[in-house]
């Protein structure tokens, strides 16, 4: 496609539940991060893959948030028993960058997925 | 962990002013990257900056590396209504892909 498309653009769910957020990066981008923004906050970043593996999950805050890429493209982040702290915007990152690269150049962001968690 | 520290959180100015904001990083960077982030939108790329005391300009925006690649700085000649946003620096350390994102510059014109 001709940018990073994520679904839902909404989402609104109870206490407890599991939700599930899709990012379909630009075809061709190796590299594929997941952020998470909260009102007047920078994105915080969660988890970052080249290909598919998670090269980098550091920012994930604990076992209840996954994320999958598994055949380099499109990736699903997975929360499960949402909690009210959950409610953001998700947004989904790709870029050119290869492995070994120097560094992550131009992030191309999608509109994000908002979450609430009610 | 890298922290990267942008201030001040709000600017308010009067269309034609000139506009900085500034971000500071608690690490050396190997490249830092401005991004702008209108009002219900994404962030969106503007620039990055990957050597000592880089100095790089787009129209009215002047973007610099400091010299010891631990701050820089985004400057906007006589600000327009089409400015108005929050702009972001983000960092990220040698031999890291993370790129830490500041808290940003929230700017409003007023025409």
């Amino acid at each position: 496609g001709a940018g990073v498309s994520q679904t839902p653009s909404n989402k609104v769910t109870e206490k407890g539940k599991y939700v599930e957020l899709r990012c379909d990066p630009i075809s061709g981008h190796t590299a594929l991060y997941w952020y998470r923004q909260s009102l007047g906050q920078g994105p915080e970043f969660l988890i970052y893959f080249q290909g598919t593996g998670a090269a980098d999950d550091s920012g994930l805050p604990n076992d209840r948030f996954f994320a999958v890429r598994p055949e380099g493209s499109v990736s699903t982040l997975k929360i499960q028993r949402t909690e009210r702290g959950d409610s953001a915007v998700y947004l989904c990152a790709s870029s050119r960058r290869v492995a070994g690269g120097l560094n992550t150049g131009e992030l191309f962001f999608g509109e994000g997925s908002r979450l609430t968690v009610l | 962990g890298q922290q990267v520290m942008q201030i001040p959180q709000y600017q308010h100015v009067q269309e034609g002013e000139d506009f900085t904001t500034y971000c500071n990083s608690s690490t050396t960077l190997s490249n830092i990257q401005w991004y702008k982030q209108r009002p219900g939108g994404h962030p969106v790329f503007l620039i990055q900056l990957v050597k000592s005391g880089e100095v790089k300009k787009q129209k009215r925006l002047t973007f610099q590396f400091g010299e010891a690649k631990k701050n820089s700085s985004l400057h906007i000649t006589a600000t327009q209504t089409t400015d108005v946003g929050t702009y972001f620096c983000a960092g990220s350390g040698a031999g890291s892909y993370q790129l830490t994102f500041g808290k940003g510059t929230k700017l409003s014109v007023i025409p």
